[in-house]
């Protein structure tokens, strides 16, 4: 069955960087592209941004366009998310999710999450 | 960017009873759209994709509708179990530029 393993909770001070890590196993890592999506307390969902597993291909939302970078390792079949400057604003829940087929060249819903990490910015 | 807006922000309703919530894009995702189902401490859970197709395990009481820019997601009768968060998501850009909407609170009444 897919699964998507996350890195545990972080605490960090403002205008810090943190990484977070997500493990696939139970299918093709290189097949899928893999989507961040962050939820601040009590507030919605928000998309970071999309890697292809298996070109390294991103796209991100503008509004991080400069502060973020995805990466894959195919080796371990690990995505990771790393986040720089950090504010207050950016305590969230962070999750992974498994993205579309690459072969279909289209977006896709995210039938497969990570269970979340919760980084906490706090000088 | 495509903005999507959920209605009503809250919905109270009785277990048994049916709820209708509403979704609308900016402008047309044909029907690339998904439900999700978030509760709390949980990550969300696909409910719906392509507007109207259930996802793997998803009960029949769970219907979706729409195209373009207007959306439902319709609950049949409401189990104690479907309380929770709802979140619409258009995925109709490639590369991927995925948006959702802000939720909405299903509430026991």
């Amino acid at each position: 069955q897919v699964q998507l393993v996350q890195s545990g909770a972080e605490v960090k001070k403002p205008g810090a960087s943190v990484k977070v890590s997500c493990k696939a196993s139970g299918y093709t890592f290189t097949s899928y592209g893999i989507s961040w999506v962050r939820q601040a307390p009590g507030q919605g969902l928000e998309w970071m941004g999309w890697i292809s597993a298996y070109n390294g291909n991103t796209n991100y939302a503008q509004k991080l366009q400069g502060r973020v970078t995805m990466t894959t390792d195919t080796s371990t079949s690990t995505a990771y998310m790393e986040l720089r400057s950090l504010r207050s604003d950016d305590t969230a829940v962070y999750y992974c999710a498994r993205d579309g087929d690459l072969i279909l060249v289209a977006a896709s819903p995210f039938q497969h999450w990570g269970q979340g990490t919760l980084v906490t910015v706090s000088s | 960017e495509i903005v999507m807006t959920q209605s009503p922000a809250t919905l109270s309703v009785s277990p048994g009873e049916r709820a209708t919530l509403s979704c609308r894009a900016s402008q047309s995702v044909s029907s690339n759209l998904a439900w999700y189902q978030q509760k709390p401490g949980q990550a969300p859970r696909l409910l719906i994709y392509g507007a109207s197709t259930r996802a793997t395990g998803i009960p029949a009481r769970f219907s979706g509708s729409g195209s373009g820019t207007e959306f439902t997601l319709t609950i049949s009768s409401l189990q104690s179990e479907d309380f929770a968060v709802y979140y619409c998501q258009q995925y109709n850009n490639w590369p991927p530029t995925y948006t959702f909407g802000q939720g909405t609170k299903l509430e026991i009444k």
